[in-house]
């Protein structure tokens, strides 16, 4: 089992410019999270995914989010356009069932200058 | 889902037990308590769960308190690869059709391993 697949280990953007984070969840799981970590607000959680359709995207800070499951396989994380505040570590996480345990890839980590 | 409160960090030498205490006064009946931690530079990782009774998987132990207003994450013998920020998170398992993995975590404690 290859875990959560996250791409790409590191990105470094310059404000305004587009950024898509992407995840590819463990195969079987039927629910993806998207969190994201900084050092001021710790881990929260963006929105998730319930058999490729979002569920609660509340968690989104603001409509330059957007986040997108086409298939069981993939799922992309957009900022557009991105701005320094943005930058941060972003956790993609799967899990069955929706039930315990939860999976975590290793993470993307932003940098918006 | 109600709060936890742990220390802000814990020292530990290698080898040795370490005992994680997790504050959670205002625990509703359907809440698991839930331990991951995170490791440097990685995700949050699983560690383990329970409802009521102490738990046992080849990380760790919880225990848990009778009262259920505490418990305690329990690593035998520490090892240098322990090193990490371990949080407790209380989650109940049918949150009103709401995802478990909704979950919500703290600032949990920094746990340093002496060699």
């Amino acid at each position: 089992d290859a875990g959560v697949i996250q791409s790409p280990r590191h990105e470094v953007t310059e404000m305004g410019q587009e950024v898509t984070l992407r995840c590819k969840p463990i195969s079987g799981h039927d629910y993806l999270f998207w969190y994201r970590q900084t050092m001021m607000r710790g881990l929260e959680l963006l929105i998730y995914f319930n058999n490729n359709v979002p569920i609660d995207d509340s968690g989104m800070p603001e409509d330059r989010f957007s986040a997108k499951m086409p298939n069981a396989s993939f799922s992309t994380l957009k900022i557009q356009p991105s701005e320094p505040r943005d930058s941060a570590v972003y956790f993609c996480a799967s899990s069955k069932t929706g039930r315990p345990p939860l999976h975590f890839g290793n993470g993307t980590r932003l940098t918006v200058t | 889902d109600a709060k936890t409160t742990q220390p802000n960090s814990m020292e530990s030498n290698e080898e040795e037990p370490v005992h994680l205490p997790c504050n959670h006064s205002t625990i509703s009946g359907t809440d698991y308590i839930h331990w991951y931690r995170q490791l440097p530079s990685q995700g949050p990782e699983y560690v383990i769960h329970g409802l009521t009774s102490n738990v046992n998987n080849r990380m760790a132990s919880l225990a848990i308190a009778e009262d259920r207003k505490s418990s305690t994450l329990i690593l035998h013998r520490a090892t240098l690869r322990d090193a990490a920020v371990y949080y407790c998170i209380l989650r109940s398992h049918n949150a009103g059709g709401t995802s478990y993995g909704k979950l919500t975590f703290g600032q949990g404690t920094i746990l340093t391993v002496h060699p």
